[in-house]
This record gives C-alpha cells, structure tokens and sequence, in this order.
C-alpha cells in the first residue's frame, strides 16, 4: 500500500534561517506531488505542485521553493525564513486520473518561525 | 478561478444532534467534489467523494453529501453526531485548469466541536 512520509513533525526555527521540508511517498511510481499550507482560518492553500522529477509549478509567489530531486521526494525551502512563514505545511500525493484523482495527504509540519 | 465557500466557521452541537455544513463552488462547468476531514492531531483524510451518477454520496463514519447542481452546493450532513465526530471538515472542489492539469480548491474549513 502507499504511504507518505513528512518530517519534522514540528519545527521551530528563528527569523532568516533556511528551511528545508521533506517529503517521500512509497508504494507507487510518478505520482503527482504537492505542497500546501494550513493557516488559521484560511484553508488550505496550495503552494506547489509537481507532476514530475525536477518538474514544479508555483501557484503562489513567495518566498518558498520546492524541488523534486526523485522521482518519489518532494522538499520545501528558504534561504531566509520569514514570520510569516508560519504554518502548518501539508504535503500530499496522488496518482494522476486527471479530474478524478483523490489526493492523499501526509501527517504534516508544524513551522513556527520566531 | 475556483472558489470555495464553506459558511460555517465554528459549529457546536450537542452529542444525537444532527449536522448540516454547508459548501458552495463557484465554477460552473464538471467538477469533481470533496469532503476531508482533520481529526485532532491527525492528518487530513478524504471522506467522500462525487464523480457523477447520484448526486448523494455515502462517505465514512455515518457521513453523506448531497450534490445540487443548479446551486453549486455539496452540503455535508450527518443525522446525529457523536463526540468522536470532534474534527475540521473541509471541502474541496476540483476542475479543469487548463493545459492539461487539475486543479483542487480547498474551502476555509469548519471546526465541528460535539458536547458529549
């Protein structure tokens, strides 16, 4: 069966430090990749996506990025992180069925930018 | 560009009560609808779906949605909540976005607090 792998559960990290956010999916092969953040009252906004290696679409500008360095890991960054950085960031993966692909998502991180 | 409304941004109800929350879309072409729900300290899973045929659809845990087309809603009810039902509920919408790609618009989400 496929599973989804994200980590650090929790992350604490001060004004202007890098960030980097992992994430791995076993059990299947070429699956679609993305990242979205969870804020308070806000939904879930998607900031990346991927459809495959090295392959990424922004939805969002800002100061994240994200590569896709295999064919099964997807990792978000930052040079420099801001306060408003904070968040709970969700990756997710699915097979791709065009309109009716389901989307399958990981346990999640938890950034707390200081 | 899709948007998702979900009315609701905190519902309490008691335990047996019965649970109606609401999501409207705004594209009107072929989507394809969804309901996720958060459990405390859990990660986001898929509750029901609809793809097509009978616009109520049977989910998980006692869950049922209801796809009416000429109002763009996909409405989440269940007749009587337990405390476990304790969780955020989101709903999504997917379309066509052109070049070949899907896009999956997420509602705000609702907070559903069940008082044993």
């Amino acid at each position: 069966s496929q599973t989804i792998h994200q980590w650090p559960a929790t992350l604490v990290q001060p004004v202007g430090s890098p960030l980097s956010l992992e994430c791995t999916v076993e059990g299947t092969s070429n699956p679609n990749l993305y990242w979205y953040r969870q804020a308070a009252g806000r939904g879930l906004q998607l900031l990346f996506y991927s459809v495959g290696i090295g392959q990424i679409s922004s939805e969002v500008p800002q100061n994240l990025s994200a590569s896709r360095p295999q064919d099964r890991q997807f990792i978000l960054s930052s040079k420099k992180l801001l306060l408003s950085d904070s968040g709970f960031y969700l990756c997710a993966w699915s097979v791709d069925r065009g309109l009716r692909n389901i989307q399958y998502f990981g346990a999640g991180t938890r950034l707390s930018v200081l | 560009a899709q948007s998702v409304s979900q009315h609701n941004h905190h519902v309490i109800l008691s335990e047996a009560a019965s649970l109606e929350l609401g999501c409207n879309y705004s594209y009107g072409g072929t989507v394809n609808l969804f309901w996720y729900v958060q459990y405390p300290g859990q990660h986001l899973q898929l509750l029901l779906k609809y793809f097509s045929g009978d616009p109520l659809v049977k989910g998980i845990k006692g869950f049922e949605a209801e796809f009416i087309k000429s109002k763009f809603s996909f409405n989440l009810r269940k007749p009587s909540v337990q405390w476990s039902d304790t969780a955020e509920y989101f709903c999504a919408v997917k379309e066509y976005s052109g070049a070949g790609s899907y896009q999956l618009t997420f509602g705000k989400g609702t907070k559903l607090s069940v008082i044993p």
